[in-house]
């Protein structure tokens, strides 16, 4: 079945430094989803990415769809201590979420 | 702003016994999910729900689960007779507002522990 593969598994980083964030997928997908999940919190939904190529930015935060629309990227520039949590992209497969591993940031101040 | 309930927040069960997980949807979606999350791990899908029947389910899912939506608020989580390898976070989450699957909303979670 399908397969979403995301590094790095964890990132430290000071506070004001960028961070990013790489996503894979095994086969095409329709869309990607990425979620923020805060320590003890609950997944929740950041942005969707449809068409090959595109590029989305809310705020500080970058997020790019690969041309073959298998991988995927997220990017915040200055980081600040209220982005730590686990970022997560997921595949959507007919509705149905495929997560990947998820990448947890931690900013130290 | 609407959002997905999920009741209790934590249960403790002993193995071999049977617990339900229940989720209250937000109202005028109408598609249902299960996923769960063990412990510093990744969140995964156990099954969907559309039209009162499951669409999806994944090799998770055993006989063991069931789902079901009893009334027109309420989705829950049946597991039969409960596995320490059970122990994880269940989130339910809903989306499709009027048909269209957009992003998924999700709940608070349950903290199953199983002993």
């Amino acid at each position: 079945g399908q397969q979403v593969m995301q590094i790095p598994q964890y990132q430290h980083v000071q506070e004001g430094e960028d961070f990013t964030t790489y996503c894979n997928s095994s086969t095409t997908l329709s869309n990607i989803q990425w979620y923020k999940q805060r320590p003890g919190g609950h997944p929740v939904f950041l942005i969707q990415l449809v068409k090959s190529g595109e590029v989305k930015k809310q705020k500080r935060l970058t997020f790019q769809f690969g041309e073959a629309k298998k991988n995927s990227s997220l990017h915040i520039t200055a980081t600040q201590t209220t982005d730590v949590g686990t970022y997560f992209c997921a595949g959507d497969q007919g509705g149905k979420l495929i997560f990947g591993q998820g990448t947890e940031l931690s900013v130290k101040p | 702003e609407p959002e997905v309930t999920q009741t209790p927040s934590h249960q403790v069960t002993q193995m071999g016994q049977e617990v339900i997980l229940r989720c209250v949807p937000i109202s005028n979606h109408l598609y249902f999910y299960w996923y769960r999350q063990i412990l510093g791990q990744k969140v995964e899908f156990l099954v969907s729900f559309y039209n009162n029947e499951i669409s999806e389910k994944s090799e998770i899912f055993d006989d063991q689960f069931s789902v079901e939506r009893p009334d027109g608020s309420n989705f829950t989580l049946k597991i039969r007779s409960t596995k320490l390898e059970d122990s994880a976070m269940y989130f339910c989450a809903s989306n499709g507002p009027g048909g269209r699957r957009t992003e998924a909303f999700f709940g608070q979670g349950t903290r199953l522990t199983v002993v």
